[in-house]
């Protein structure tokens, strides 16, 4: 069975500080792990990809097949993070599994 | 490009009634989901196409869900009877087949069931 899970539904954390947002997740097989991010209003879009290893919006996510992990860590938050962030994971037909998200605030 | 597009973005119905969402994929995306979101959580998959075939509906409440993508384009997600615990946002989304591809989404539908 496929299952992601982000313990934290909230996060807050000030501008400037260290943001690592937690996923992990549950597959037998060889995963393809995504981020996706919400902005208020606007409509769920891809931020990044594990097999990109791209950095995006100062964003990055190492996947951690020992550890079943996908965390999303950027050194420096800036105000304009603030969304809701789901981590993704896609299994070996095309099922996208969703974790609950995690709320992410940037205070000034 | 307009991306996927959905309507109705809002609906409002009374518990008992029948309601209907659309879906425009993006042209040439082969692969279409729908999703229910409740609120404060992820979306959850409904139903997953593979051009006209309906490929994973195991999630689907199919005693008063239908879903239908006639042609491999465009589809329709009905309801009928409509619950109070309906209420929430339907999602569509679409890619191409394949590996490392991403799904892009719509604007959703926010269904309130009074």
């Amino acid at each position: 069975a496929q299952r992601v899970t982000q313990p934290e539904k909230l996060l807050s954390v000030f501008k400037g500080a260290p943001v690592e947002l937690k996923c992990n997740y549950s597959y037998s097989g060889s995963p393809e792990l995504f981020w996706y991010v919400q902005y208020s209003r606007q409509r769920l879009q891809l931020l990044l990809r594990h097999i990109s290893r791209e950095s995006i919006k100062g964003f990055t996510a190492d996947l951690n097949k020992g550890e079943t992990s996908f965390h999303l860590k950027k050194p420096f938050a800036q105000e304009e993070d603030s969304a809701m962030y789901y981590c993704a994971l896609r299994g070996g037909a095309q099922k996208l599994v969703f974790g609950q998200g995690t709320r992410l605030t940037i205070n000034p | 490009e307009a991306g996927v597009v959905q309507s109705p973005r809002y609906k409002i119905i009374e518990k008992k009634q029948p309601v209907a969402f659309w879906c425009n994929p993006i042209s040439g995306h082969n692969t279409l989901y729908w999703y229910l979101q409740n609120l404060g959580q992820g979306p959850e998959l409904l139903i997953r196409y593979e051009n006209e075939e309906a490929v994973d509906d195991s999630q689907l409440p199919k005693d008063r869900f239908s879903a239908e993508r006639l042609k491999g384009v465009d589809s329709t997600l009905k309801i009928q009877p409509a619950e109070l615990g309906d209420s929430a946002v339907y999602l569509c989304a679409s890619s191409l087949e394949g590996k490392a591809t991403e799904a892009f989404f719509g604007q959703g539908t926010r269904l309130t069931v009074v």
